[in-house]
């Protein structure tokens, strides 16, 4: 019954190793993000999603890349990791058109990425 | 760009009394959504409450309600009779109109909010 999915919960690794996150949807929705929460607890949007097509990609370096499969799917690669990579990060998915949920995105349970 | 402003980031109130948290944006769409999303410490980012900004009312859900003053372009939580369950991180968010295209959450820095008892 899990809204959004995302494997692993936790993942520990040394610098300059490749890692993917996993986002999986089961609501339906046509849009999923992925955010960045930072050592001071800061959100940010990364990466945004529509029918497996990227709509935002904020300033976010070449060595993070999303994968969309499909639109129930979300993954996100990143290369050469490097400490300041270490946060918690989250996947989310929404509606694009308007809808009773007001706009409502539904988040992931979060990844907390350490980079040694 | 719009931004999102929460300037208290401690709060604390006593068990069963009432304790707000203040949030300011900055946006020149007249069309949006604002969000309170709570943080407990499993990190699970949960829906408190939203408001849509054509609406004039001011949202509530159970003990959580809200001060949309759109003029201000400010959005509080009120929170009634706190619970311990209560103590987690708040964060305030914008998102721009869903007919304006996909648009992510603008999120403030928090507000951590303990609950003593």
């Amino acid at each position: 019954d899990t809204a959004v999915s995302q494997t692993p919960k936790y993942l520990v690794t040394q610098m300059g190793n490749d890692k993917s996150i996993k986002c999986e949807q089961n609501l339906g929705h046509d849009t999923m993000y992925w955010y960045k929460q930072d050592s001071k607890k800061f959100l940010k949007i990364m990466f945004s999603y529509n029918n497996k097509e990227l709509i935002i990609n904020e300033t976010v370096p070449n060595r993070f890349s999303p994968k969309s499969p499909d639109k129930a799917h979300l993954n996100l690669h990143i290369n050469s990791l490097e400490l300041g990579d270490s946060a918690v990060y989250f996947c989310a998915s929404s509606l694009h058109l308007r809808d009773l949920l007001g706009g409502e995105q539904f988040f992931g349970p979060g990844t907390r990425l350490t980079v040694l | 760009a719009q931004t999102v402003t929460q300037s208290q980031p401690e709060m604390s109130v006593q068990e069963a009394e009432t304790v707000t948290l203040s949030c300011t944006y900055d946006t020149s769409e007249s069309d949006y959504y604002l969000f309170w999303y709570k943080q407990p410490p499993s990190r699970q980012m949960i829906l408190v409450i939203r408001q849509e900004a054509y609406k004039q009312q001011n949202a509530t859900e159970n003990r959580f309600s809200v001060n949309f003053q759109k003029a201000a372009k400010s959005f509080s939580l009120k929170i009634s009779d706190s619970q311990l369950g209560d103590a987690a991180m708040y964060f305030c968010a914008y998102r721009r109109d869903l007919n304006s295209g996909n648009t992510p959450l603008v999120f403030g820095k928090g507000t951590r909010l303990s609950v003593i008892a």
